[in-house]
């Protein structure tokens, strides 16, 4: 059964500090991993990784992939109270059907 | 906003109720995908429709059904609800169905059954 977990499950910090958060996978046709920001209702897409060592970036978010150890990051840096969400990981098949989900990590950036 | 729409919003109903959640995914794409999101079970898939047809199932309960019309539009079909169905049903849409394209989400349904 494909998995995905994340860590850790929530994290709480001050404004302006760097955060780092894990995904690791075991997804039998893995075609992407994907990265999804979920405040209040719908999750809203960040990054799509398919190739491992190329980093993503947007403004002070950034990922990167590591298909042979089976994970990802996502950095954020000079955190703002807006980075306050859930972070969802999740991982594409080959069918292109499903994305799997991990349980999230919330995020809580203090003023 | 994703482009993705979902009515309605909010749905409150009893048990042993029928209710039709519906999406209409952003211009252009032509895949569909419905998950459930309750607070114990994460973001769970339920189905893929693509141009119209089926293509993948995922934990979907056989009192749910769903279809995707000519115009593309999807709706999810609940029947005979149990309290545990109380959770945020949200449809996404792409456009084609490679594994390498995004999904965006639409807001989501919340359907609370008492």
């Amino acid at each position: 059964e494909d998995k995905v977990v994340q860590s850790p499950l929530s994290l709480v910090v001050h404004e302006g500090d760097t955060v780092t958060l894990n995904c690791s996978y075991e997804v039998t046709n893995f075609r992407s991993l994907l990265w999804y920001k979920q405040e209040k209702k719908a999750p809203t897409f960040l990054f799509m990784l398919t190739s491992s060592g190329i980093e993503k970036k947007s403004g002070r978010l950034s990922s990167i992939l590591d298909k042979k150890e089976l994970f990802s990051i996502l950095n954020i840096t000079a955190t703002q109270t807006g980075d306050s969400a859930v972070y969802l990981c999740a991982v594409g098949e080959t069918s292109g059907s499903r994305l799997t989900f991990g349980e999230g990590t919330q995020l809580t950036v203090n003023p | 906003d994703s482009g993705v729409t979902q009515t309605p919003k909010h749905l409150i109903t009893a048990t042993g109720q029928r209710v039709t959640l519906r999406c209409s995914p952003r211009s252009g794409d032509l895949s569909v995908y419905w998950y459930q999101q309750s607070l114990d079970q994460g973001l769970q898939f339920l189905i893929h429709y693509y141009n119209g047809e089926e293509r993948a199932k995922g934990n979907i309960l056989e009192r749910f059904s769903a279809q995707q019309f000519p115009d593309l539009h999807s709706e999810l079909n609940l029947s005979s609800l149990e309290l545990g169905d109380s959770a945020l049903y949200f449809c996404a849409s792409s456009v084609v169905t490679s594994g390498y394209n995004e999904q965006f989400f639409g807001p989501g349904t919340r359907l609370t059954v008492l």
